[in-house]
């Protein structure tokens, strides 16, 4: 059974604060993906990663960076944090070739 | 063009109802269409999906309906159960590049018991 997990299911944090957003996943995937997730937005790819070291830019990278160093581990990065980046982040990974994109459970985000 | 338009943005139906969630898109490139599910505090997972080449498929009480074209796809949920509350997202995959998924809106759908 594929397993996404992210650190943190809830946080908050400060304007201007540098933020770390962990991903991992158990299943040997090559791809790994973060969305935001706004109401009535849907969810919006920001980056993703097929491959380590390799990253490529989604509809809304902008104020965001990331880092795969580690084939399961996909991070995401928010330099100096603002509050309109308030919003729950969503990872996924998948197998390339494959279809299924499986989802981690979410981190709600919190700048204030 | 990458666009996935769903609709409506949110449903309430009674127990045993036949929601029904659409979805339109722009881009013949697209091959493959999932539907999401989503449970509060969860993230998205894969309810059911269909590729262009079929106009139907049924999963239990989920049934996808494809027009290819009108370009139009649509789920429907058979005697819809409370537990069916969540909210649903179609998405459509490419078939060249990195073959990123495109997501709709959104629909949150609540069945009253």
């Amino acid at each position: 059974d594929v397993k996404v997990t992210q650190s943190s299911r809830y946080l908050v944090k400060r304007t201007g604060e540098k933020v770390f957003l962990e991903c991992v996943q158990d299943m040997d995937h090559e791809n790994m993906f973060w969305y935001r997730q706004d109401p009535g937005l849907g969810l919006r790819l920001i980056y993703f990663s097929y491959d380590v070291k390799m990253k490529e830019k989604g509809d809304i990278p902008e104020g965001y960076s990331v880092s795969r160093e580690k084939k399961e581990r996909f991070s995401l990065i928010l330099e100096s944090a603002s509050t309109n980046q308030t919003s729950m982040y969503l990872c996924a990974s998948r197998r390339t070739g494959g279809r299924t994109q499986y989802f981690g459970p979410g981190t709600r985000l919190t700048v204030l | 063009q990458q666009q996935v338009k769903q609709s409506p943005q949110s449903l309430i139906v009674q127990k045993g109802g036949i929601p029904i969630i659409n979805c339109a898109y722009e881009n013949t490139a697209f091959d493959y269409f999932p539907w999401y599910q989503q449970f509060p505090g969860k993230g998205p997972a894969l309810l059911i999906a269909i590729r262009p080449d079929v106009s139907e498929k049924k999963e239990g009480r989920f049934t996808i309906s494809f027009n290819k074209s009108a370009k139009q796809f649509s789920l429907h949920i058979m005697d819809s159960q409370p537990g069916d509350s969540a909210t649903y997202f179609c998405a459509a995959k490419g078939n060249t590049g990195f073959q990123k998924l495109v997501f709709g809106t959104g629909t949150r759908l609540l069945v009253s018991p």
